[in-house]
């Protein structure tokens, strides 16, 4: 099946500054790359995703790019604040009935 | 209304037992999902179900086995519970269209004493 690595496992910001976290798949039929995030204690929610057609796509603070030549995307959070801590999945989708996760980025951000 | 219902949320069980966790979704999806999250909370696909058929089923130990009795449901029973088992299960849905994406239940946290 599909692997998805994502990098770092952890990630510290100040407030007010950016954050980035990166993954690569490594099936090329992969076609709809989805990002979560999830609060302590909560479910897994969608908060931005893109489609193989698409290479860039922006949501006000946050945005994802996806490169399909070298299989990676990563996702941006600019003018990050504490209630964008939290742990961040990006997930790889074949068809939209196999969904496979990366390992999560636990995202801090420092008052 | 939830869109992705699990339940129990809690389970406390002793080794050995068995127990099952059951889930429902409303959206109309025609594919369901168990995910097991560990303490690491490395999201791990256990199955998955497409209008009632098995089409993935990963590496699990065979005491845990899925039942859809229609799209809408999909329940997990496990089988002689080991300490191991500890994690929480979340249920999911999708609909197996290319834009399709995926919902989360809520996730029920299984503790095994």
């Amino acid at each position: 099946g599909e692997n998805v690595e994502q990098h770092p496992s952890t990630l510290s910001v100040q407030e007010g500054d950016s954050a980035v976290i990166k993954c690569t798949y490594s099936d090329s039929a992969s076609n709809y790359f989805p990002w979560y995030k999830q609060e302590l204690g909560k479910r897994p929610q969608l908060i931005i995703d893109i489609r193989s057609n698409v290479g860039e796509k922006k949501d006000q603070r946050i945005a994802v790019t996806l490169n399909k030549t070298a299989k990676h995307f990563s996702l941006h959070i600019t003018e990050t604040q504490p209630e964008d801590s939290a742990v961040y999945f990006c997930a790889a989708s074949i068809t939209g009935n196999q969904f496979y996760f990366g390992t999560g980025t636990s995202l801090t951000v420092i008052p | 209304d939830t869109a992705v219902s699990q339940t129990p949320k809690y389970l406390v069980t002793q080794m050995g037992n068995d127990k099952s966790i059951k889930c429902e979704q409303n959206l109309g999806h025609d594919t369901m999902y168990w995910y097991k999250q560990d303490s690491k909370k490395f999201l791990k696909i256990m199955f998955s179900y497409n209008n009632k058929e098995l089409i993935i089923n990963e590496t699990v130990p065979n005491r845990f086995s899925p039942k859809s009795p229609d799209k809408a449901h999909l329940n997990l029973h496990i089988n002689s519970l080991e300490l191991g088992d500890s994690a929480v299960y979340f249920c999911a849905s999708s609909q197996a269209e290319w834009w399709g994406t995926i919902y989360f239940g809520e996730g029920s946290w299984l503790t095994v004493v």
